[in-house]
């Protein structure tokens, strides 16, 4: 089941900004559960950009903000450069399923 | 530096089970939960489950609950995730992933590099 949904693709040419959202519901997002988001590069593993809603670790570079509100979440991409074309994932806690849940994930092109 | 490093890939036929280690170094192994994630081919993320190791605790998801077993051998800083009654469609990379923040608000950093399952007849 998809329990956090996100758009399939996003693209945009290099210096734009884009923007990914994450949807959930009333059991995860809504319930005031932290949103995390990934980038995950061809063939590698997940890497952290955004976790609690809003924070950047060290060494992700600011074009990358999160943001939160309702049910839903989203990642913003501005200045957009030709290696962030990797596809993004959110993700939550659920307390329905009384697990960690995942969005759909979201393919970024860079034209 | 924090690093995670899984066991190579592995084939199995339907109905047999896996086990995938996950070795960590550059921190204790007991301070973090340590979860698995997979990803089948052009799929998004699944979480499995997490452990703190050494610890007893420990939770797995409801699809693979009775399916999925984690542990942990402190000694040598490493996890494991076994996987049994394969099916075609377990076929998938596995990840370890180290656990951050409170209960119900982890985020997973930094992620072991992935070992690939293939079930085949």
């Amino acid at each position: 089941q998809s329990v956090l949904t996100q758009p399939p693709s996003v693209s945009g040419a290099p210096g734009q900004r884009v923007t990914i959202s994450c949807t959930g519901s009333s059991s995860n997002i809504g319930a005031g559960y932290d949103v995390h988001w990934y980038q995950q590069l061809p063939g590698t593993a997940p890497k952290v950009l955004i976790y609690g809603n809003t924070n950047r670790p060290s060494g992700v570079p600011d074009r990358f903000s999160g943001s939160k509100s309702g049910t839903s979440a989203s990642l913003a991409i501005t200045g957009l450069q030709a290696e962030d074309e990797a596809h993004y994932y959110c993700q939550s806690y659920d307390s329905s399923l009384s697990g960690y849940v995942f969005g759909t994930g979201t393919k970024v092109t860079v034209l | 530096q924090v690093q995670l490093v899984q066991s190579g890939a592995d084939v199995k036929k339907p109905g047999a089970s896996v086990k995938v280690s996950c070795k960590a170094s550059g921190y204790t192994v007991t301070s973090h939960a340590m979860h698995w994630v997979r990803q089948a081919p052009g799929q998004r993320l699944e979480w499995m489950g997490w452990i703190i190791a050494g610890s007893g605790n420990r939770k797995y998801s409801r699809n693979f609950q009775g399916r999925v077993t984690i542990t942990s051998d402190t000694s040598a800083s490493t996890v494991y995730m076994e996987l049994s009654s394969l099916r075609f469609e377990d076929t998938a990379v596995y990840y370890c992933a180290r656990g951050w923040g409170s209960s119900e608000q982890n985020w997973f950093d930094p992620w072991g590099q992935g070992t690939l399952v293939t079930v085949s007849s």
